[in-house]
Protein backbone atom coordinates (compact mmCIF):
# COMPACT_ATOMS: atom_id res chain seq x y z
CA UNK A 1 0.00 0.00 0.00
CA UNK A 2 1.48 3.44 -0.93
CA UNK A 3 2.29 5.35 2.19
CA UNK A 4 3.45 8.92 2.66
CA UNK A 5 7.10 8.42 4.03
CA UNK A 6 9.79 11.51 5.89
CA UNK A 7 13.58 12.17 6.65
CA UNK A 8 14.68 11.81 8.92
CA UNK A 9 12.72 10.60 12.04
CA UNK A 10 14.38 12.53 14.21
CA UNK A 11 16.79 15.47 13.93
CA UNK A 12 18.78 17.86 16.48
CA UNK A 13 19.67 20.77 15.48
CA UNK A 14 21.55 24.10 17.39
CA UNK A 15 19.04 26.82 17.94
CA UNK A 16 19.42 29.38 15.16
CA UNK A 17 20.54 26.99 12.60
CA UNK A 18 18.09 25.95 9.65
CA UNK A 19 16.59 22.80 9.36
CA UNK A 20 15.06 21.09 6.03
CA UNK A 21 12.88 18.36 6.92
CA UNK A 22 12.00 16.01 4.03
CA UNK A 23 8.74 14.13 3.10
CA UNK A 24 7.80 11.82 -0.49
CA UNK A 25 4.02 11.77 -0.39
CA UNK A 26 1.98 9.71 -2.00
CA UNK A 27 2.73 9.49 -5.87
CA UNK A 28 -0.85 10.65 -7.53
CA UNK A 29 -1.83 13.02 -4.40
CA UNK A 30 -1.75 16.79 -5.33
CA UNK A 31 -2.38 18.60 -2.24
CA UNK A 32 0.44 18.34 0.33
CA UNK A 33 0.36 19.51 4.30
CA UNK A 34 2.60 20.16 7.42
CA UNK A 35 1.38 19.87 10.88
CA UNK A 36 3.14 20.46 14.20
CA UNK A 37 2.84 18.52 17.30
CA UNK A 38 4.44 19.95 20.50
CA UNK A 39 5.16 17.24 22.91
CA UNK A 40 2.37 16.15 24.57
CA UNK A 41 -0.02 18.45 22.75
CA UNK A 42 -2.93 18.60 19.93
CA UNK A 43 -1.90 18.45 16.50
CA UNK A 44 -1.23 21.82 14.78
CA UNK A 45 -2.18 22.84 10.93
CA UNK A 46 0.80 24.71 9.41
CA UNK A 47 0.23 24.98 5.76
CA UNK A 48 -1.64 23.25 2.36
CA UNK A 49 0.23 23.37 -0.81
CA UNK A 50 -1.59 22.43 -4.01
CA UNK A 51 -0.39 23.46 -8.04
CA UNK A 52 2.94 24.70 -6.49
CA UNK A 53 1.58 27.23 -4.29
CA UNK A 54 0.51 27.70 -0.50
CA UNK A 55 -3.07 27.51 -0.71
CA UNK A 56 -3.78 28.12 3.22
CA UNK A 57 -1.23 28.81 6.34
CA UNK A 58 -1.40 28.84 10.19
CA UNK A 59 -0.27 31.94 12.35
CA UNK A 60 2.08 29.17 13.02
CA UNK A 61 3.49 29.48 9.76
CA UNK A 62 5.38 32.91 9.71
CA UNK A 63 8.49 34.34 7.64
CA UNK A 64 10.49 31.67 9.68
CA UNK A 65 8.79 28.91 7.79
CA UNK A 66 9.08 28.28 3.88
CA UNK A 67 7.62 24.64 1.82
CA UNK A 68 8.50 23.33 -1.27
CA UNK A 69 8.46 20.74 -3.72
CA UNK A 70 11.50 21.14 -5.41
CA UNK A 71 10.90 18.26 -8.06
CA UNK A 72 8.20 15.65 -8.52
CA UNK A 73 8.15 13.54 -5.62
CA UNK A 74 9.67 15.67 -2.52
CA UNK A 75 7.88 18.21 -0.29
CA UNK A 76 9.90 20.01 2.06
CA UNK A 77 9.72 22.31 4.97
CA UNK A 78 12.32 24.75 5.59
CA UNK A 79 12.99 26.56 9.28
CA UNK A 80 15.35 29.39 8.68
CA UNK A 81 16.63 29.76 11.98
CA UNK A 82 15.43 27.67 14.44
CA UNK A 83 14.08 28.57 18.07
CA UNK A 84 13.39 26.20 21.61
CA UNK A 85 10.12 26.30 20.90
CA UNK A 86 10.17 24.67 17.26
CA UNK A 87 11.25 21.60 18.92
CA UNK A 88 8.35 19.33 18.14
CA UNK A 89 6.97 16.19 15.98
CA UNK A 90 6.49 17.48 12.37
CA UNK A 91 3.83 15.62 9.95
CA UNK A 92 3.52 15.71 6.18
CA UNK A 93 0.19 14.64 5.09
CA UNK A 94 -0.78 14.23 1.49
CA UNK A 95 -4.43 13.91 -0.35
CA UNK A 96 -5.63 12.63 -4.03
CA UNK A 97 -7.70 15.75 -5.91
CA UNK A 98 -11.60 14.64 -6.61
CA UNK A 99 -11.77 12.62 -3.31
CA UNK A 100 -15.16 12.94 -1.81
CA UNK A 101 -13.61 12.51 2.10
CA UNK A 102 -10.73 14.56 1.70
CA UNK A 103 -8.74 11.87 3.13
CA UNK A 104 -5.31 13.08 4.22
CA UNK A 105 -3.06 10.56 4.37
CA UNK A 106 -0.16 10.87 7.28
CA UNK A 107 3.46 10.29 7.04
CA UNK A 108 5.43 8.84 10.40
CA UNK A 109 6.32 11.91 11.25
CA UNK A 110 10.38 13.86 11.96
CA UNK A 111 11.13 14.68 15.80
CA UNK A 112 12.82 17.90 16.02
CA UNK A 113 14.75 18.62 18.60
CA UNK A 114 16.23 22.16 19.03
CA UNK A 115 19.06 22.52 21.50
CA UNK B 1 -13.76 28.73 12.51
CA UNK B 2 -13.58 25.40 12.96
CA UNK B 3 -13.44 24.06 16.56
CA UNK B 4 -12.91 20.80 18.14
CA UNK B 5 -13.69 20.04 21.73
CA UNK B 6 -12.37 16.54 23.59
CA UNK B 7 -13.21 16.87 26.92
CA UNK B 8 -11.67 13.80 28.30
CA UNK B 9 -8.18 13.78 28.94
CA UNK B 10 -7.74 10.70 30.05
CA UNK B 11 -10.12 7.36 30.44
CA UNK B 12 -9.38 3.88 31.66
CA UNK B 13 -11.53 0.33 30.16
CA UNK B 14 -11.08 -2.34 31.18
CA UNK B 15 -10.44 -5.41 28.56
CA UNK B 16 -13.22 -6.48 26.37
CA UNK B 17 -15.46 -3.64 27.39
CA UNK B 18 -16.73 -0.80 25.14
CA UNK B 19 -15.66 2.23 25.49
CA UNK B 20 -16.84 5.98 24.18
CA UNK B 21 -14.31 8.10 23.47
CA UNK B 22 -16.13 12.36 23.46
CA UNK B 23 -15.96 15.26 20.88
CA UNK B 24 -17.89 17.65 20.21
CA UNK B 25 -17.38 20.70 17.23
CA UNK B 26 -18.65 23.85 16.37
CA UNK B 27 -18.58 24.68 12.27
CA UNK B 28 -20.32 27.06 10.17
CA UNK B 29 -19.31 24.89 6.74
CA UNK B 30 -22.15 23.24 5.51
CA UNK B 31 -20.24 20.84 4.61
CA UNK B 32 -17.53 18.91 6.47
CA UNK B 33 -16.15 15.71 8.21
CA UNK B 34 -15.20 14.17 10.94
CA UNK B 35 -12.00 12.12 11.51
CA UNK B 36 -10.49 10.07 14.50
CA UNK B 37 -6.72 9.11 14.74
CA UNK B 38 -5.31 6.41 16.60
CA UNK B 39 -1.52 7.77 18.34
CA UNK B 40 0.13 5.32 19.53
CA UNK B 41 3.53 5.76 22.08
CA UNK B 42 5.51 5.35 18.61
CA UNK B 43 4.45 8.25 17.37
CA UNK B 44 2.96 8.15 14.24
CA UNK B 45 -0.96 9.24 13.24
CA UNK B 46 -2.97 6.14 12.22
CA UNK B 47 -6.50 6.82 10.29
CA UNK B 48 -9.65 4.95 12.33
CA UNK B 49 -12.79 6.24 10.71
CA UNK B 50 -14.48 9.05 9.17
CA UNK B 51 -17.97 10.38 8.88
CA UNK B 52 -19.52 12.95 6.66
CA UNK B 53 -21.70 15.86 7.58
CA UNK B 54 -23.86 14.44 5.03
CA UNK B 55 -23.99 10.98 5.98
CA UNK B 56 -27.05 9.45 6.57
CA UNK B 57 -25.55 6.27 8.49
CA UNK B 58 -22.98 6.26 11.34
CA UNK B 59 -19.53 4.97 10.32
CA UNK B 60 -18.24 1.68 11.50
CA UNK B 61 -15.20 0.19 10.49
CA UNK B 62 -14.34 -2.86 12.62
CA UNK B 63 -14.32 -2.32 16.10
CA UNK B 64 -14.93 1.77 16.04
CA UNK B 65 -17.87 3.20 14.91
CA UNK B 66 -18.89 6.82 15.00
CA UNK B 67 -21.67 8.00 17.20
CA UNK B 68 -22.86 10.73 14.70
CA UNK B 69 -25.79 13.22 16.28
CA UNK B 70 -25.43 16.52 14.45
CA UNK B 71 -27.79 18.59 15.89
CA UNK B 72 -26.12 18.14 18.77
CA UNK B 73 -22.77 18.89 17.16
CA UNK B 74 -20.93 15.55 18.96
CA UNK B 75 -19.00 12.70 16.91
CA UNK B 76 -18.33 10.17 19.44
CA UNK B 77 -16.01 7.27 19.00
CA UNK B 78 -16.86 3.66 20.20
CA UNK B 79 -14.59 1.44 20.55
CA UNK B 80 -16.08 -2.24 21.07
CA UNK B 81 -14.16 -5.32 22.92
CA UNK B 82 -11.73 -3.48 23.98
CA UNK B 83 -7.70 -4.56 23.43
CA UNK B 84 -4.76 -3.64 25.43
CA UNK B 85 -2.88 -2.48 22.14
CA UNK B 86 -5.58 0.21 21.97
CA UNK B 87 -4.04 2.02 24.62
CA UNK B 88 -3.33 5.21 22.99
CA UNK B 89 -3.92 8.63 22.50
CA UNK B 90 -6.77 9.20 20.59
CA UNK B 91 -7.78 12.83 18.21
CA UNK B 92 -10.69 13.94 16.79
CA UNK B 93 -10.22 16.03 13.90
CA UNK B 94 -12.44 17.90 11.39
CA UNK B 95 -11.82 18.96 7.81
CA UNK B 96 -13.16 22.11 6.02
CA UNK B 97 -15.63 22.47 3.93
CA UNK B 98 -12.77 22.43 0.73
CA UNK B 99 -10.28 19.89 2.69
CA UNK B 100 -7.57 22.61 2.85
CA UNK B 101 -6.63 21.41 6.60
CA UNK B 102 -7.60 19.48 9.47
CA UNK B 103 -8.54 21.15 12.50
CA UNK B 104 -7.73 18.03 16.03
CA UNK B 105 -9.09 18.10 19.26
CA UNK B 106 -6.65 17.93 22.39
CA UNK B 107 -6.97 14.07 22.25
CA UNK B 108 -7.76 11.79 24.57
CA UNK B 109 -5.42 9.13 26.64
CA UNK B 110 -6.70 5.61 26.43
CA UNK B 111 -5.78 3.24 28.83
CA UNK B 112 -6.47 -0.79 28.75
CA UNK B 113 -6.63 -2.67 31.80
CA UNK B 114 -6.30 -6.70 31.92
Amino acid sequence: EPEVTQTPSHQVTQMGQEVILRCVPISNHLYFYWYRQILGQKVEFLVSFYNNEISEKSEIFDDQFSVERPDGSNFTLKIRSTKLEDSAMYFCASRELGQVRYEQYFGPGTRLTVT
Amino acid sequence: AQKITQTQPGMFVQEKEAVTLDCTYDTSDPSYGLFWYKQPSSGEMIFLIYQGSYDQQNATEGRYSLNFQKARKSANLVISASQLGDSAMYFCAMRDEYGNKLVFGAGTILRVKS
